[in-house]
This record gives structure tokens, C-alpha cells and sequence, in this order.
């Protein structure tokens, strides 16, 4: 059984740098063509890709929000992390951490409870 | 990617018929997923690859188009069905979602 769980800070003020961690199991990134990917969304809205890692290192970001997104991942812990930097009150979401596959052919099959984070001074 | 979902909000009662159209801006083959969120909740996965339930998903629910143009259809509508319904493309980076389509009762 998969599951997945987001952690951080539920508030940050703008400009700061958000770093949010999420701890996995039930799979590894020790199998081929596994990921883990990162989505938010606003209070009310549509869901927003964010980025997502895979296996074997290869990293996508979303092109809008590209130079402020890092995703790394830590194969010994089982977690992946996202920074986003120069947070703005925009940026006030539901954070997920979601597992995927490379190929992309079977979705976004488990997902994590999610995370809501506030900008706000 | 650019997906396109309508209608945006649909009112209907139990026992109805319901389908959901996702248009591309283009060409995905068949790497399409629908998601449904209940308020509150994380997504759910009901469909991946335009047409495949997931496990688990119940059989009302089922999927079908390539190319451009998808739908997710519910046969007969259930009280735990109200809900938001999104569509994924996993075609190419970025892995875009539509915009959602809320479902109310009638």
C-alpha cells in the first residue's frame, strides 16, 4: 500500500522560501520509472502541476513557476523535497506530494493528504 | 498542453446520466487521466489512460475518447458522486490539469 505525507510550515510570510518535505512509502526510487510529484492548489480553484522527480534523478518543473521551484529527492529516507522561493500571497495553497510513474500512461495514483500553506506578513 | 474542460459546473440528481468533455489544444494519444476531489480531500484517481478504471473504482464510471477529445461519463449519478471532476494530460511536461468540473445536486 502506497501512501505519502506532506510536511512544513503552514505559514510563511512573502518573500521567504518554503521548503516542504514529503515522506513516503509503500514503493522506492529504487524501482524503474517510479516519481513523485508535487501539485497545489488555491482555496477554490483548479489543481496546479508544480514539478515532479523520477527515479532515475530527471526533474520537470512547471515552465510559470520554473526559476523558483527546486525538487530534490532522498532515497535513503523516502522523501522528496520542494523548495519554492520568494513566496508571494498568491502562492497561498494546498500543497500534494503524489506518486506517478515516468511513462505517464497509469496517472497520479496516490496522493498525500495534503499541506495548506499561507503567505501572509 | 491546454486542457479545456465543460461544462464547469453541472446540477443533476440521483439516477442521472453525466458526462464531463476534456478537450486538448492537442494531440495526447490516450494519456489522459480523471481525477475526482471531494471538499476537503486529496484527488482520487478514477481513470488513467482515457479508459482504464482503476482499481476500485466503481463500474458507473468510465472513460473513453484519443487524440483531443475525452469524457468521463457516470451512468447513474450516486449521492457520494458530488463532487469535482478533473482531467490530467500526461502526454508532455508539464503535466497540465483542466479546470474542473463541479457536480451538484439537483
Amino acid at each position: 500500500q502506497i501512501t505519502l505525507k506532506e510536511s512544513g510550515p503552514t505559514l510563511v510570510k512573502p518573500t521567504q522560501t518554503l521548503t516542504l518535505t514529503c515522506t513516503f512509502s509503500g514503493f522506492s526510487f529504487s524501482s524503474t520509472g517510479v516519481g513523485v510529484g508535487w501539485i497545489r492548489q488555491p482555496p477554490g480553484k483548479a489543481l496546479e502541476w508544480l514539478a515532479v522527480i523520477y527515479w532515475d534523478n530527471d526533474k520537470r518543473y512547471s515552465p510559470s513557476l520554473k526559476n523558483r521551484l527546486t525538487i530534490t529527492k532522498d532515497t535513503s529516507k523516502n522523501q522528496v523535497v520542494l523548495t519554492i522561493t520568494n513566496m508571494d500571497p498568491v502562492d497561498t495553497a494546498t500543497y500534494y506530494c503524489a506518486h506517478t510513474y515516468k511513462s505517464g500512461w497509469y496517472g497520479v495514483d496516490s496522493w498525500g493528504p495534503g499541506t495548506l500553506v499561507t503567505v501572509s506578513s | 498542453i491546454q486542457l479545456t474542460q465543460s461544462p464547469s459546473f453541472l446540477s443533476a440528481s440521483v439516477g442521472d446520466r453525466v458526462t464531463i468533455t476534456c478537450r486538448a489544444s492537442q494531440g495526447i494519444s490516450s494519456y489522459l487521466a480523471w481525477y475526482q476531489q471531494r471538499p476537503g480531500k486529496a484527488p482520487k484517481l478514477l481513470i488513467y489512460a482515457a479508459s482504464t478504471l482503476q482499481s476500485g473504482v466503481p463500474s458507473r464510471f468510465s472513460g473513453s475518447g484519443s487524440g483531443t477529445e475525452f469524457t468521463l461519463t457516470i451512468s447513474s449519478l450516486q449521492p457520494e458522486d458530488f463532487a469535482t471532476y478533473y482531467c490530467q494530460q500526461l502526454n508532455s511536461h508539464p503535466l497540465t490539469f483542466g479546470g474542473g468540473t463541479k457536480v451538484e445536486i439537483k
